[in-house]
């Protein structure tokens, strides 16, 4: 158990729709970082949080938005959705950011576009 | 930004043999890191091994050793003595400034 936890575990969806994604770090980690899985694609990075605020976007689509709480836990939001959303949708938490690549995952949240 | 390269098709490897996962990197960044991650078939990352581009030894962690070869821009995985719960998904990834990037993955089979 990574400590991270993420919410729901499995989500159909129908598209054009909205869904949350909801994490909640591991305790004392500051950050939040978010990855989408698919199978073509890899592990893309989407974006991390330090504190409540952002500090790395990556290949996120202007679709979708994120956002870290003060109490620390994290939402990614998926609007409009579209077929190719269908993926398995990480998070990962780290007391501060790293470069020793050392991060904590969650069990991911499966998402069916359908 | 980094970019990180596994061009491998899913590996086979006889249990208890040295099997290596090959991984290849680009980046204009002075100081990084690369690491591997497996992913077994229940889905979740598992953090094994981390390389700082600065480090002088190769990373050894176990059973897992990383091959970081700089001017070849290389960061191969060596797991020796290949056991049967080591089929899985590995990442290799880079990372700096707190941005960490990771490969498409390979999979690897051990076949008893």
């Amino acid at each position: 158990d990574s400590g991270v936890t993420q919410t729901p575990k499995h989500l159909i969806t129908a598209t054009g729709q909205r869904v949350t994604l909801r994490c909640s770090p591991r305790s004392g980690d500051l950050s939040v970082y978010w990855y989408q899985q698919s199978l073509d694609q890899g592990l893309q990075f989407l974006i991390q949080y330090y504190n409540g605020e952002e500090r790395a976007k990556g290949n996120i689509l202007e679709r979708f938005s994120a956002q870290q709480f003060p109490d620390l836990h994290s939402e990614l939001n998926l609007s409009s959705l579209e077929l190719g959303d269908s993926a398995l949708y990480f998070c990962a938490s780290s007391l501060s950011g790293t470069n020793t690549g050392e991060l904590f995952f969650g069990e991911g949240s499966r998402l069916t576009v359908l | 930004a980094q970019k990180i390269t596994q061009t491998q098709p899913g590996m086979f490897v006889q249990e208890k043999e040295a099997v290596t996962l090959d991984c290849t990197y680009d980046t204009s960044d002075p100081s990084y890191g690369l690491f591997w991650y497996k992913q077994p078939s229940s889905g979740e990352m598992i953090f094994l091994i981390y390389q700082g581009s600065y480090d002088q030894q190769n990373a050894t962690e176990g059973r897992y050793s990383l091959n970081f070869q700089k001017a070849r821009k290389s960061a191969n995985l060596v797991i020796s003595a290949s056991q049967l719960g080591d089929s899985a998904m590995y990442f290799c990834g880079g990372g700096a400034n707190s941005k960490l990037t990771f490969g498409k993955g390979i999979t690897l089979s051990v076949r008893p």
